[in-house]
Parts: C-alpha cells; structure tokens; sequence
C-alpha cells in the first residue's frame, strides 16, 4: 500500500497569511494526488485534483503542485472560510489512501 | 446535479452486521465508481472498497477483507455497503462518493454523500 504523510499535523495561521502543507508519498503516484477540505460536522470537499488542477468553482487563492513523491497545497492569502482540516489522497493505486491530515487553525 | 443520499443512523451490537445505502441521482449512475470512506470520531479518512456498477467487480481494502461486501444495483442507481463482525472500532461516519464527472483512472472524489454514523456498543 501507498503510504502518505502530510506536513505539518496542525499549524496556527492569521488571516491574510500564505499557507503551504506538504504531503509526501511512500512512492512514485506520477500527478495522481488530490486535496480535499473539510470542516467539522460536514463531509470532505474537492479543492485539487491531478496534484495541480483547481476544481471548479474553487477560489484561486488554492493551488496544488508535485508530482512523484512529493506535493504541496498551498492556500496564497488564507480567509476565514479555510480554517478546516485538509487531506491529500492518492489516486495511482488500490487502495486509495488518505494523507492523516493537516488541521489549520486561526492564531 | 449529482446527489448522493444515504440511509440514516444505525447503532448496532458487537458481532452484528450493518448495511448501508447510497442511491446517487442526477448522473449517470452504472460507469463511475462509487467507492466507500469511513472516518472514526476525531479521526482521519480511511478507504474501505469500491464498485464500478457496470462492471459489478468490487475492490477492497486489506483491511476489511472478508468483512465488507460492496454492491450496487443499477435498476435502482443505489450502491450498498454491508460490514460484518462489528467491533466498536467499526464506530465511525461512513461516506460514500463517486467519480468526478471526467471518470476513468485516477478521477478524485467529486461528490460525497451527507454521511451515515454507525455506533458500536453492547
């Protein structure tokens, strides 16, 4: 199985300040990686698939880059909206595992 | 618009088994995988298994091997997951989700159901 770790577990973060999580892959998942929000009490959201390819109607200020082993989100000037908990997920191989996530909190 | 209703709340005794559905609506149900995540209270997201309906071959993981049976029926667009010799580590919000609408290998997971919490208790 593909293991995938993510960087950092949890940060503390200001409005306005740029974020970038990174998730790294036991092997090589080509581009075949997406990253997913969410918040509590609701189900996970699409933000990012193909390592870098903003699903629609997400805002522009989320981007996604990588490819191979390693990947990072990056949310460029972070809002209120994006506190939440955010998780990478492999898509290259059975079975499709998930990064443990990164939880951002406000500072 | 795709949507994905699952069925409600079930707590369940040690050893027993829980069944779960997913009926999707607004798309077309048979060639997207629909696919199984669970997530324990405070917990990560964990992938159990998936279907792809026209095929009608589940994949599972390692870990649920031998416990959990995926299937779908394409007459109803709905998708099952049934989990058997339940523990209360089985307690958790099970998901199902389909295929981003462009398919085929690799495709993420676009559309999530609203979740089903299973509780484990005796």
């Amino acid at each position: 199985d593909i293991q995938l770790t993510q960087s950092p577990s949890f940060l503390s973060a200001s409005v306005g300040d740029r974020v970038t999580i990174t998730c790294r892959a036991s092997q090589g998942i080509s581009s075949y990686l997406a990253w997913y929000q969410q918040k509590p009490g609701k189900a996970p959201n699409l933000l990012i698939y193909a390592a870098s390819t903003l699903q629609s109607g997400v805002p522009s200020r989320f981007s996604g880059s990588g490819s191979g082993t390693e990947f990072t989100l990056t949310i460029s000037s972070l809002q209120p909206e994006d506190f939440a908990t955010y998780y990478c997920q492999q898509l290259n191989s059975y079975p499709r595992t998930f990064g443990p996530g990164t939880k951002v909190d406000i500072k | 618009q795709v949507q994905l209703v699952q069925s409600g709340a079930e707590v369940k005794k040690p050893g027993s088994s829980v069944k779960v559905s997913c009926k999707a609506s607004g798309g077309t149900f048979s060639r997207y995988a629909i696919s199984w995540v669970r997530q324990a209270p405070g917990q990560g997201l964990e992938w159990m298994g998936g279907i792809i309906p026209i095929f009608g071959t589940a994949n599972y993981a390692q870990k649920f091997q031998g416990r959990v049976t995926i299937a779908a029926d394409e007459s109803t667009s709905t998708a099952y997951m049934q989990l058997s010799s339940l523990r209360s580590e089985d307690t958790a919000m099970y998901y199902c989700v389909r295929d981003a609408d462009s398919g085929g290998f690799g495709a993420p997971y676009k559309y999530w159901g609203q979740g089903t919490l299973v509780s484990v208790s005796s």
